[in-house]
């Protein structure tokens, strides 16, 4: 149950594109399609951005998108506004009813 | 709308227990496999523990196994965390979550856990 890796921070200029990737096994990102990506306001309940590697939930903008290839999953995030700052976190499937998050990657606009 | 609401958090003492409840709203609460997610202050998420719709199964983060146990009750909507021999380090906001096409579609708002 190791949890999945993002990298720490990330930042980009208003209007740009920034894409955040996490790195897992082929025991859960790499064997399973079950990829979610979620935004985490700071004293919000985090919200569900995507999910099954590239479906969008009802509600969230067409500006956020998710990819897989391998053992890697990635969200990616286009013309950057100031509310898309927050954290971010991807999970995965990984078998036998176990899931696994990674450690969050806090984004910032510049 | 579809709601989750937690409660039964607050302070307690090393080898102390808790039972957190999570009551849902809005949906039709046994079509759902539920889980309870945590994050300790300044830390990431972490998934804790699975339920399956009728309660047949279940699954816990290797942490917490022997010391944790979910349930549900579907006549009352309910989910429940029992904590038992709580530590220091499961200090921490315990979030009810829907499970709803291998993702977390509904969060509760939360429930502080403070092991002190």
């Amino acid at each position: 149950q190791s949890a999945l890796t993002q990298p720490p921070s990330a930042s980009g200029s208003p209007g740009q594109s920034l894409t955040i990737s996490c790195t897992g096994t082929s025991s859960d990102i790499g064997g399973y399609t079950h990829v979610s990506w979620y935004q985490h306001h700071p004293g919000e309940a985090p919200k569900l951005m995507i999910y099954e590697v590239n479906r969008r939930p009802s509600g969230v903008s067409d500006r956020f998108s998710g990819s897989k290839s391998g053992n890697t999953a990635s969200l990616t995030v286009s013309g950057l506004r100031a509310e898309d700052e927050a954290t971010y976190y991807c999970n995965s499937f990984a078998g036998n009813n176990n899931w696994v998050f990674g450690g969050g990657t806090t984004v910032t606009v510049l | 709308q579809m709601q989750l609401v937690e409660s039964g958090g607050g302070v307690v003492q090393p080898g102390g227990s808790l039972r957190l409840s999570c009551v849902a709203s809005g949906f039709a609460f046994n079509h759902y496999n539920m889980q309870w997610v945590r994050q300790a202050p300044g830390k990431g998420l972490e998934w804790v523990t699975f339920i399956s719709l009728d309660g047949s199964d279940k699954n816990y983060v290797d942490s917490v196994k022997g010391r944790f146990t979910t349930s549900r009750d579907n006549s009352k909507s309910t989910l429940y965390l029992q904590m038992n021999s709580l530590r220091p380090e499961d200090t921490a906001v315990y979030y009810c979550v829907r499970d709803s096409d291998w993702s977390y579609n509904i969060w509760g708002q939360g429930t502080m856990v403070t092991v002190s």
